[in-house]
């Protein structure tokens, strides 16, 4: 799985959109990018996924870079509910077979 | 209903015992895992088993062993429990194939270890 960076930190007011970038500058073609996150003391939870094509679904949207070295997700009008660790992960199509392979994520606190 | 389940949600025991702690999902899915996620939040994954293939990730201790009496079910049974098995476990679910990589987790088991 190709390497992902997130920022440790991001703060976001309640009502505005939080973009969330992760760089993957070794991303190779068969790769996707997936988004999960994880609300304090529940498990972590899909959001979505993409290829080189920007994907929209009801949670959020996830912009790729035309080379496809770094992405954003962007959860449109964030609430207190949406304040989690958000996780980028990168990885090819099919290969969750032997898990997941979660980083440190980006811990995104929604302010009221 | 609950997509994928564990119980117990909470567990606390003395160090030697051995315990488990099943899983269920009710989404038809044919690959089930266990992650562990430590004292500093770092979420590893510990199996992932489908009715053809176990895949161990090489860092678990062979204390922990997964058992899958049927499709819908994954428990993971811990022998010999020590202080640094403390942590949360989670278990998840997927389609196989090329769906393997959207994992739907349950809402974890927090255990313990005095």
């Amino acid at each position: 799985d190709a390497k992902t960076t997130q920022p440790p930190s991001m703060d976001c007011a309640e009502g505005r959109a939080a973009n969330l970038p992760c760089n993957h500058s070794t991303i190779s073609g068969n790769e996707y990018v997936y988004w999960y996150r994880q609300i304090h003391s529940q498990g972590p939870q899909y959001i979505i996924h993409g290829l080189k094509n920007n994907e929209t679904n009801e949670m959020a949207s996830l912009i790729i870079t035309e080379d496809r070295k770094s992405s954003t997700l962007i959860l449109p009008h964030a609430t207190l509910r949406d304040t989690a660790v958000y996780y980028c992960i990168v990885r090819a199509s099919g290969g969750g077979a032997d898990g997941l392979t979660f980083g440190k994520g980006t811990h995104l606190i929604i302010q009221p | 209903d609950t997509a994928v389940s564990q119980t117990p949600k909470y567990l606390v025991t003395q160090m030697g015992n051995d315990k488990s702690i099943k899983c269920e999902q009710n989404l038809g899915h044919d690959t089930m895992y266990w992650y562990k996620q430590d004292s500093k939040k770092f979420l590893k994954i510990m199996f992932s088993y489908n009715n053809k293939e176990l895949i161990i990730n090489e860092t678990v201790p062979n204390r922990f062993s997964p058992k899958s009496p049927d499709k819908a079910h994954l428990n993971l049974h811990i022998n010999s429990l020590e202080l640094g098995d403390s942590a949360v476990y989670f278990c998840a679910s997927s389609r196989g194939g090329h769906f393997s990589d959207t994992q739907y987790f349950g809402p974890g088991t927090r255990l313990t270890v005095l």
